[in-house]
């Protein structure tokens, strides 16, 4: 079975660019949450969508938005791009929205975004 | 959100146990401990999780002392292949599914 897929695997822009990254769950699974991890540090929470629904932000800018599609697919976008964003953007699925504390979530292998 | 405290780094011997410890002292009685691990520059691979028993399944065990505030990680006979950053996460019942990770035990497993 395939897992969490994520596109691209790299990716390099500029200050004040925007960029999109993509993100195909399990099969089956409704609910797409999205992590920044900076070099060093552990995953840090930006967005969960769970039926094309926002349920949930992390303490990230107005730059920072999501969507999720009728196929459960989901897109991150980040716009005016700052040398910060330099980060392994992380994807996650799981079956529920995580409400009950034991739906696992399983992570695809990232993008990795440089901003010159 | 119960926070939870890692040793920084932790080296163990190829073919040995890995014991990876857990400190979550403000754990509530509804509140999962996950497991994770990341092997440089992939995503994070879930590995392990339990409420109040302990569990076990093809790639580790998880023992949970009776009162929750601790928990370990055991990796029965540790490989080259499992020197990675190890995530424990205590997982609040809410309205999001979001994983706080701390800094994690990096273990290195050493030939």
């Amino acid at each position: 079975d395939a897992g969490v897929t994520q596109s691209p695997t790299h990716l390099i822009k500029t200050r004040g660019q925007q960029v999109t990254l993509r993100c195909s769950p399990i099969s089956g699974h409704k609910s797409v949450s999205w992590y920044q991890q900076v070099l060093g540090q552990g995953p840090q929470f930006i967005f969960q969508y769970y039926e094309k629904e926002e349920r949930g932000r992390g303490n990230f800018p107005d730059r920072f938005s999501a969507r999720q599609f009728p196929n459960y697919s989901s897109e991150l976008n980040v716009n005016a791009l700052l040398l910060g964003d330099s980060a392994l953007y992380l994807c996650a699925s799981s079956s529920g929205f995580g409400g009950a504390g034991y739906e696992t979530q399983y992570f695809g292998p990232g993008t990795r975004l440089l901003v010159l | 959100d119960a926070k939870t405290t890692q040793p920084t780094s932790m080296d163990c011997a190829e073919g040995r146990a890995a014991n990876l410890p857990c400190n979550h002292s403000t754990i509530s009685g509804n509140e999962y401990v996950y497991w994770y691990r990341q092997i440089h520059s992939q995503g994070p691979q879930y590995i392990i999780h339990g409420l109040k028993n302990n569990e076990t399944n093809e790639m580790a065990s998880l023992i949970i002392t009776e009162d929750r505030k601790s928990s370990t990680l055991i990796l029965p006979h540790a490989t080259l292949r499992d020197t990675a950053v190890y995530y424990c996460i205590v997982r609040v019942r809410s309205n999001t599914g979001k994983l706080i990770f701390g800094q994690g035990t990096t273990l290195q497993v050493k030939p």
